[in-house]
């Protein structure tokens, strides 16, 4: 089973709100990612969390806080959003031995968000 | 830093015809990992294939065939028979081995395949 599950699939948000996308994965992978991708564009690396911990932050503006609360669930908290961060959120996991060499990534159907 | 080519934008083909995605990479790690990924207009990254850079076998599954040359730097993609179904965005991507400080991924900017019934 090699299954990313992402909610919700839409989402729309005036600039004001705060909202969460949540992913979540059961592979027992140790890493998990997400990613933008704007439309016609390849996707953006934002974060990554190795073993529940953050270890990657692509200089992503503070109005997007990742949070990793167990090893399987990866939430992305969104507050005080600009139209231009309207895009397909993507959720990625990966397995990642410590000293391994890097894997695959599998993806998540996405989250499109749309902030008015 | 590494950098991931895919020249075609977009490609248009009829079905049954057979179409080749081309791929071309930088990288200075002796150590690396090359992968295809399908994107259906449903917005899902499908994992195709992963290959490591001391693996030079091409590989086929199905209708679906790559072709690595570490000479030229190129891993290209080959669907045999194209179907509708097969119509996507395409993206070839790298990721160099963790000592070799690449290893956040790098994707290519993707190549839109429209198969036509």
């Amino acid at each position: 089973d090699t299954e990313v599950t992402q909610t919700p699939k839409h989402l729309v948000m005036g600039m004001t709100n705060k909202k969460s996308l949540k992913c979540e994965q059961h592979m027992g992978h140790r890493a998990m990612y997400w990613y933008k991708q704007k439309a016609k564009k390849p996707p953006e690396l934002m974060f990554v969390y190795s073993y529940e911990k953050l270890s990657i932050n692509e200089s992503v503006p503070s109005r997007f806080s990742p949070e990793c609360p167990n090893s399987s669930l990866l939430n992305l908290h969104l507050h005080a959003l600009q139209p231009e961060d309207s895009a397909l959120y993507l959720c990625a996991s990966s397995q990642e031995s410590r000293a391994g060499d890097p894997d695959t990534q599998y993806f998540g159907p996405g989250t499109r968000l749309t902030v008015l | 830093a590494q950098k991931v080519t895919q020249a075609q934008t977009e490609i248009s083909v009829v079905e049954k015809e057979d179409v080749t995605l081309d791929c071309v990479y930088e990288t200075r790690d002796t150590t690396y990992y090359l992968f295809w990924y399908k994107q259906p207009p449903s917005g899902e990254l499908v994992f195709l294939i992963r290959r490591n850079s001391f693996d030079e076998q091409n590989e086929i599954s199905g209708r679906y065939s790559w072709n690595f040359q570490k000479s030229t730097s190129s891993f290209n993609f080959t669907i045999t028979a194209s179907q509708v179904v097969d119509s996507a965005v395409y993206f070839c991507a790298l990721r160099g081995s963790p000592s070799g400080g690449s290893y956040i991924p790098t994707f290519g900017r993707g190549t839109s395949l429209i198969v036509h019934p």
